[in-house]
């Protein structure tokens, strides 16, 4: 069975600094790849996905993720935070194709400081 | 509707009660997530149906818990005689059958008095 894990658990950051939210997987064949955001207050929503082709994956709010397959890791990266994304942020895993379970890591809340 | 819906919104309930959670999920979608998020603590895998196939029932915490999904689509969670360490807000997510991520509710908060 696949698993995430997420070594981040509360990340604090200034405006204007870089972000790279660690993520790693276990799963010995191909897989599909998803940041999910939570932002204070509202439910959970998908910010970018990774199916195939091109590892480096944009998604909403300048954020982009970069999956690297010999590392099992799918990093989520933004050159500068706003305090606006202040929010917990999930990395997920499912095996590719058909009727799997999507997995979910235990989450990294994000807290920017004006 | 649109998204997937979760009701009620909010449950206070009283120790030992047994409380019913119910999540309708987008149509067409063939997998249903439950999950709970406790205060400080991440998403916790409660149970994962899958079209017609037996349900992974693997994260739910104990047998006070179970859950229902009927005609492949809406799903009932049951937790019968709560505790307070039940407490905390229960996720609903659907996902169309090509594994292309899930598409989550705005929870259930359950608060046991």
């Amino acid at each position: 069975a696949q698993s995430v894990s997420q070594h981040n658990h509360h990340v604090i950051l200034s405006e204007a600094a870089s972000l790279e939210l660690g993520c790693n997987y276990s799963y010995g064949g191909t897989v599909n790849l998803f940041w999910y955001v939570q932002y204070p207050g509202q439910h959970l929503q998908l910010l970018l996905k990774y199916f195939s082709g091109d590892p480096l994956v944009k998604g909403i709010k300048g954020f982009e993720a970069e999956f690297i397959k010999s590392k099992f890791s799918f990093n989520l990266r933004k050159p500068s935070v706003q305090w606006s994304d202040t929010a917990e942020y999930f990395c997920a895993v499912t095996p590719s194709g058909g009727y799997q379970k999507v997995t979910f890591g235990t989450g990294t809340k994000l807290q920017v400081i004006p | 509707g649109a998204g997937v819906s979760q009701s009620p919104s909010n449950k206070v309930t009283e120790k030992g009660k047994d409380v019913e959670l119910r999540c309708d999920p987008i149509s067409g979608h063939t997998a249903l997530y439950w999950y709970r998020q406790s205060l400080g603590q991440g998403l916790e895998f409660l149970i994962y149906f899958q079209g017609n196939s037996a349900p992974d029932k693997s994260g739910l915490p104990s047998d006070r818990f179970s859950a229902e999904r009927t005609g492949g689509s809406v799903s009932t969670l049951t937790i019968q005689r709560t505790q307070q360490e039940d407490s905390a807000v229960y996720l609903c997510a659907s996902s169309p059958q090509s594994g292309n991520g899930a598409f989550f509710g705005q929870g259930t908060r359950l608060t046991v008095v």
